[in-house]
């Protein structure tokens, strides 16, 4: 079945350096994904989206980038802070409810 | 802001009871969700509602069944609770059907059975 997938569980960054969190989907015919963002104790939150029709998208230290060649998406935060360690995940839109991955877990290194 | 309320943040439950998990949204989104999230395994979809009164099997409905009689409200039931449906379960609501929009997300109920 259709499955959306991130590549590694877990992610150790020092402070101060740009992390890249990565993400495979299997569904040539998604259209929109998503990045959420979810700390200990909390529901996901969105952090940034993409639709099918664009290759990259900025947001406030984050960017996102669509390969739809490959079926591969990645999420890049700039000047990892300790504030960003959580669970991402990715999701993919399929009509109007939303698969998700297994999540990264990003610790960030004083 | 929209704000998705779960009504508990822990539960803990003996095995075979009926269990109720009610989640509100205060946004007058239409669609409504219920997650389950397990380590290793993500989020995964048990059911899912588009209008009031409707609702649709998600990946893993079994041992779950959902009511939605308005629209901000979205309960989730489990009929005979078991030790293996202990997880924390997410609620989400989102935008109308057929728009690509973000689903936002309550707390979670962190749910143990024993």
């Amino acid at each position: 079945g259709e499955s959306v997938g991130l590549h590694l569980p877990t992610l150790s960054v020092q402070e101060g350096d740009n992390s890249i969190i990565n993400c495979a989907y299997s569904n040539s015919a998604s259209d929109y994904f998503i990045w959420y963002k979810q700390e200990s104790g909390k529901g996901p939150q969105f952090i940034i989206d993409i639709r099918s029709n664009m290759d990259k998208r900025q947001g406030q230290r984050v960017t996102v980038l669509l390969n739809k060649t490959v079926k591969h998406l990645s999420l890049q935060i700039a000047a990892t802070q300790p504030g960003d360690s959580a669970v991402y995940f990715c999701a993919e839109n399929d009509a109007y409810k939303l698969s998700f991955g297994a999540g990264t877990t990003v610790t960030v290194r004083a | 802001d929209v704000k998705v309320t779960q009504s508990s943040r822990y539960l803990v439950k003996r095995t075979g009871e009926k269990v109720f998990l009610e989640c509100v949204q205060d946004m007058d989104h239409e669609n409504m969700f219920w997650y389950r999230q397990d380590p290793g395994l993500g989020l995964r979809l048990i059911y899912f509602s588009y209008d009031v009164k409707m609702k649709e099997k998600g990946d893993i409905p079994e041992g779950y069944s959902v009511s939605r009689e308005k629209k901000e409200r979205f309960s989730l039931i489990l009929e005979s609770a078991s030790t293996n449906q202990t997880s924390m379960y997410l609620c989400a609501s989102s935008l109308g059907q057929g728009l690509n929009t973000e689903a936002f997300f309550g707390q979670g109920t962190r749910l143990t059975v024993v």
